[in-house]
C-alpha cells in the first residue's frame, strides 16, 4: 500500500484565494512526523510546514497551515491569500517512527495561480 | 548559512559508464539522505547516513549503486555501470538527526542522463 497519497496531480487557484493541497497517510505506528514541501521549476524542495503525530494542534507558518485529521490519516495543506510565486510542485511526505529517518513522499500536486 | 550544495548539476553520459554524484551537507548536520525523483514522481529513498556510517541503504535499488561519507561531512553517490533507467534527478538531503521534527534539508539536486 502507498504510505502517502495525494489524489490532485494538478490544481489551479486565483490569486489572493485560499487553496487546500490533499494529503491521506498509511502508517500503523503510533509515532510519525508529516511534512510537506515545495519544489519550485528550479528543483530544491523547500520546506514548508511539519507536524507530529501527538501534536495536539494544527501546525501553522505564516500563509501555511496543516490541517491535520488524525482519525481520517489526512493532513492537508492550507495556503491562504495565494501568491503568485506559490506556483510549484507540492509534496507531502511521511517519516515513521522515531528512530527512522527516511521520508516517504507522495507524487505531488502541481498547483498553478492565476493572475 | 550556506545550504546542500550538490554537484555538478547535470550530468550527461554513456550506457555503461561510471559517474559519481557529491553532496555537501550543511554544517553541523550529521545525518545526510540521498534520494531519487525519476520524472513527474515523488522523491525516493536510496541511503540514509548518520555520521560516516551507512544506517539505512534499503532503497538501493541494486549492487550497481553505492554511497559514501568518509568523514561524516561529504557524500559521493556512485552508479557503475550506468543503465538508461538510471536517468533522473538525485537529491541530497541533510539534517540534524536524532528524535523529533529532524527536518531535511534539500539540495537543488544532480539531474543524470544516461543515454
Amino acid at each position: 500500500a502507498q504510505k502517502i497519497t495525494q489524489t490532485q496531480p494538478g490544481m489551479f487557484v486565483q490569486e489572493k484565494e485560499a487553496v487546500t493541497l490533499d494529503c491521506t497517510y498509511d502508517t500503523s505506528d503510533p509515532s510519525y512526523g508529516l511534512f510537506w514541501y515545495k519544489q519550485p521549476s528550479s528543483g530544491e524542495m523547500i520546506f514548508l510546514i511539519y507536524q507530529g503525530s501527538y501534536d495536539q494542534q494544527n501546525a501553522t507558518e505564516g500563509r501555511y497551515s496543516l490541517n491535520f485529521q488524525k482519525a481520517r490519516k489526512s493532513a492537508n495543506l492550507v495556503i491562504s491569500a495565494s501568491q503568485l510565486g506559490d506556483s510549484a510542485m507540492y509534496f507531502c511526505a511521511m517519516r515513521e517512527g522515531e528512530n527512522f529517518n527516511k521520508f516517504y513522499f507522495g507524487s505531488g500536486t502541481k498547483l498553478n495561480v492565476k493572475p | 548559512g550556506a545550504g546542500v550544495s550538490q554537484t555538478p548539476s547535470n550530468k550527461v553520459t554513456e550506457k555503461g559508464k561510471y559517474v559519481e554524484l557529491r553532496c555537501d551537507p550543511i554544517s553541523g548536520h550529521t545525518a545526510l539522505y540521498w534520494y531519487r525523483q525519476s520524472l513527474g514522481q515523488g522523491p525516493e529513498f536510496l541511503i540514509y547516513f548518520q555520521g560516516t556510517g551507512a544506517a539505512d541503504d534499503s532503497g538501493l535499488p541494486n549492487d550497481r549503486f553505492f554511497a559514501v561519507r568518509p568523514e561524516g561531512s561529504v557524500s559521493t553517490l556512485k552508479i557503475q555501470r550506468t543503465e538508461r533507467g538510471d536517468s533522473a534527478v538525485y537529491l541530497c538531503a541533510s539534517s540534524l538527526g536524532g528524535q523529533g521534527k529532524n527536518i531535511q534539508y534539500f539540495g537543488a539536486g544532480t539531474r543524470l542522463s544516461v543515454l
